[in-house]
């Protein structure tokens, strides 16, 4: 079974600061997705970034980018001039690649980094 | 991004009756959709797929009795608590998958806290 962990269980930054989220997880798995998601206060769950494990390239997206490391099963999310409006629980998550119709297609998450931006 | 929505928000109830939550796809089908737990200040665990006209795929620890789950229709999944106790008092959030060319990305309802008195 694949683990997720997120070391960091809070964070705070300044804003208009950069902040770095950890997270690395654990597959025996050649070919698998992984994605960050935005919780604010409300709940809802929102998509940052996902990146693709074949893709050697590192996906961004406007201020959001990610480290990808294949090798070290590492995943950090890196938010650049930190808003007021990206407080919030960030969680990390992977997918299996390979489609069984099953729960392997759902998400494994980590425990999550509260981030805290200080005006 | 597609939309889904839940039904209701929040949700409270007696000890003993049975619950049901309404994950809808708003403007596109979901062949699968997933059902996530989440407890107070933890993560999201998955406790189920559902997939249109046949029977839901529950995660290992997950009682299919309690946890109904039906997806009579390719935009509804339902998931009905029966028997609610206070233990089960908790946050319950849907997902579909992306139904682009991918079908990778899911997409997340906005929750339904019940709280079990």
């Amino acid at each position: 079974a694949q683990t997720v962990t997120q070391s960091q269980p809070e964070m705070s930054v300044q804003e208009a600061e950069t902040v770095t989220l950890s997270c690395t997880y654990d597959t025996s798995e050649s070919d698998y997705y992984l994605f960050w998601y935005k919780q604010p206060p409300s709940r809802q769950m929102i998509l940052v970034i996902r990146q693709e494990a074949y893709k050697q390239q590192n996906a961004t997206e406007n201020r959001f980018s990610v480290n990808f490391q294949k090798a070290a099963k590492s995943f950090s999310l890196k938010i650049s001039d930190s808003q007021l409006g990206d407080a919030a629980m960030y969680f990390c998550a992977y997918r299996s690649a390979w489609y069984s119709g099953g729960g392997a297609d759902g998400l494994t998450f980590g425990k999550g980094t509260h981030l805290i931006i200080q005006p | 991004g597609a939309v889904v929505s839940q039904h209701p928000s929040r949700v409270i109830c007696k000890s003993g009756t049975s619950v049901k939550i309404e994950c809808r796809s708003l403007d596109f089908q979901a062949t699968t959709m997933f059902w996530y737990r989440q407890f107070p200040k933890q993560s999201l665990m998955l406790m189920a797929t559902s997939n249109e006209g046949s029977k839901a795929t529950y995660e290992q620890g997950v009682e299919k009795d309690k946890f109904l789950i039906n997806h009579a229709s390719l935009t509804l999944s339902t998931l009905t608590v029966t028997s609610a106790h206070p233990e089960d008092s908790s946050f319950y959030i849907c997902s579909a998958r992306d139904p682009g060319g991918t079908r990778v990305t899911q997409y997340f309802g906005p929750g339904t806290r019940l709280l079990v008195l």
